[in-house]
């Protein structure tokens, strides 16, 4: 079956540091990438996606690339801030209108 | 804010009992899905609706079902409660979009069973 390995947390890094939290995965066909974010006492919330090899998702800062030959979609950003302090997953989805298979998450926590 | 709500926020209760979790999705979105977040499990799949229709199952226990109604709305019925349920219950809708469907997630169900 699917699954999703994530770099195990927690992740501590001053502000305006450089940021990548490792996400690879294992699938059959073509699956969509996802990063998503959470902030405490919250929800999910979508950050970015990519839907096939080579894709770049961007939003907000933080990029991840769909990489098929290191079946990988690490997760960076070139200067965090305070704002970034969440728990971010990395999940993948093995078609349309399929579930989310979820890495167990990295807590990230930006000190000023 | 996700247009994904859910209800109640706080469920507190105690063992052998039984409580519904409700989710309305977003307007138009046909597809409901049900996670479980637990410490030791993660985010885990539990079931999938898709217009009034189940559509996938993950690892949901027998003592759970749910159903998903003709307004599209959605209920999670979990019965026979164990400590170990205790968790954060996500309903999600998804939205087809042009480079494929995306998953909004609600605000959860904090569950605690005493």
């Amino acid at each position: 079956g699917n699954s999703v390995t994530q770099m195990e947390g927690p992740v501590t890094l001053s502000e305006e540091a450089f940021l990548t939290i490792n996400c690879t995965y294992t699938a059959t066909g073509y699956p969509s990438l996802f990063w998503y974010v959470q902030y405490p006492g919250e929800g999910l919330q979508l950050l970015l996606k990519a839907t096939k090899a080579d894709d770049k998702g961007s939003n907000k800062g933080f990029e991840a690339t769909y990489r098929k030959e290191t079946t990988s979609f690490h997760l960076e950003k070139g200067s965090v801030q305070v704002s970034d302090s969440a728990v971010y997953f990395c999940a993948l989805s093995g078609g349309f209108i399929e579930k989310l298979t979820f890495g167990t998450g990295t807590r990230l926590t930006i000190i000023p | 804010d996700s247009g994904v709500t859910q209800t109640p926020k706080h469920l507190i209760t105690a063992t052998g009992q039984r409580v519904t979790l409700r989710c309305s999705p977003r307007s138009g979105d046909l597809s409901v899905y049900w996670y479980q977040q637990s410490l030791d499990q993660g985010l885990q799949f539990l079931i999938q609706y898709y217009n009034g229709e189940e559509r996938a199952k993950g690892n949901i226990l027998e003592r759970f079902s749910a159903q998903q109604f003709p307004d599209l709305h959605s209920e999670l019925n979990l019965s026979s409660l164990e400590l170990g349920d205790s968790a954060l219950y996500f309903c999600a809708s998804s939205v087809v979009t042009q480079g494929g469907d995306e998953q909004f997630f609600g605000p959860g169900t904090r569950l605690t069973v005493l």
